[in-house]
């Protein structure tokens, strides 16, 4: 399964929009990119999964580049409420999943 | 449609005791994962369950850990002679039995504190 990389923490501000890159050089070809948020003593929750150029749901966007050898998670406008930790998931998106340690999103006032 | 239902959600023992956590899948889920989460990292896989079935169980210690998924009934995660390392979130999710990609659906998690 290809390994991820990821920063380890982000702040950012209400209203602004947060970009979050995961890099992960090693995708084989029938990996998917999956994002999941996890807030304090919860479980993990889907965000967002994509194969190739954007996809784009309620919640976020997450654009990966002809290469796929990366990937961004953006996130219009976050909210005190988006603080938690985002993981990305590279794998073919079924059986188990690999979670590397996520980045950690603080959103202040 | 109740999501990923897990029990207690909060466990107490001490060491040498058995711990048993539940895990009830979503509604037409039939694929169950469980996940153990120690403080400050990332989710590990443990173990890959379809209705009386282990799939995958690559990520289970090899001793004092089992765990099983009967035709009836909730999925357990079972570890004997609990140690102090045991202390982490043990999360369960599951899956719709439709192969191809999907999301899992996880549940609240059950805290397993050992004394």
């Amino acid at each position: 399964l290809a390994k991820t990389t990821q920063p380890i923490s982000m702040d950012s501000y209400e209203g602004q929009e947060v970009n979050i890159t995961c890099s992960h050089n090693n995708i084989a070809t029938n990996d998917y990119i999956t994002w999941y948020q996890q807030f304090p003593s919860q479980g993990p929750r889907f965000i967002i999964q994509g194969y190739k150029t954007k996809v784009t749901n309620e919640v976020a966007s997450l654009f990966i580049p002809a290469d796929r050898k990366s990937s961004t998670l953006s996130l219009p406008r976050v909210s005190l409420s988006d603080t938690a930790v985002y993981y990305c998931l590279v794998g073919p998106g079924f059986q188990k999943l690999v979670f590397g340690t996520g980045t950690r999103l603080l959103v202040s006032p | 449609n109740a999501g990923v239902m897990q029990n207690p959600r909060h466990l107490v023992r001490r060491r040498g005791q058995e711990a048993r956590l539940r895990c009830s899948p979503m509604k037409g889920h039939s694929h169950v994962y469980w996940y153990r989460q120690l403080p400050e990292e990332g989710l590990k896989f443990m173990v890959y369950l379809q209705k009386e079935n282990i799939i995958d169980e690559s990520g289970m210690p090899k001793e004092r850990f089992s765990a099983e998924f009967p035709k009836e009934g909730p999925s357990i995660l079972r570890i004997q002679q609990v140690v102090r390392g045991d202390s982490a979130a043990y999360f369960c999710a599951s899956s719709p039995p439709d192969r191809g990609v999907e999301e899992q659906f996880f549940g609240p998690g059950t805290r397993l504190t050992v004394l």
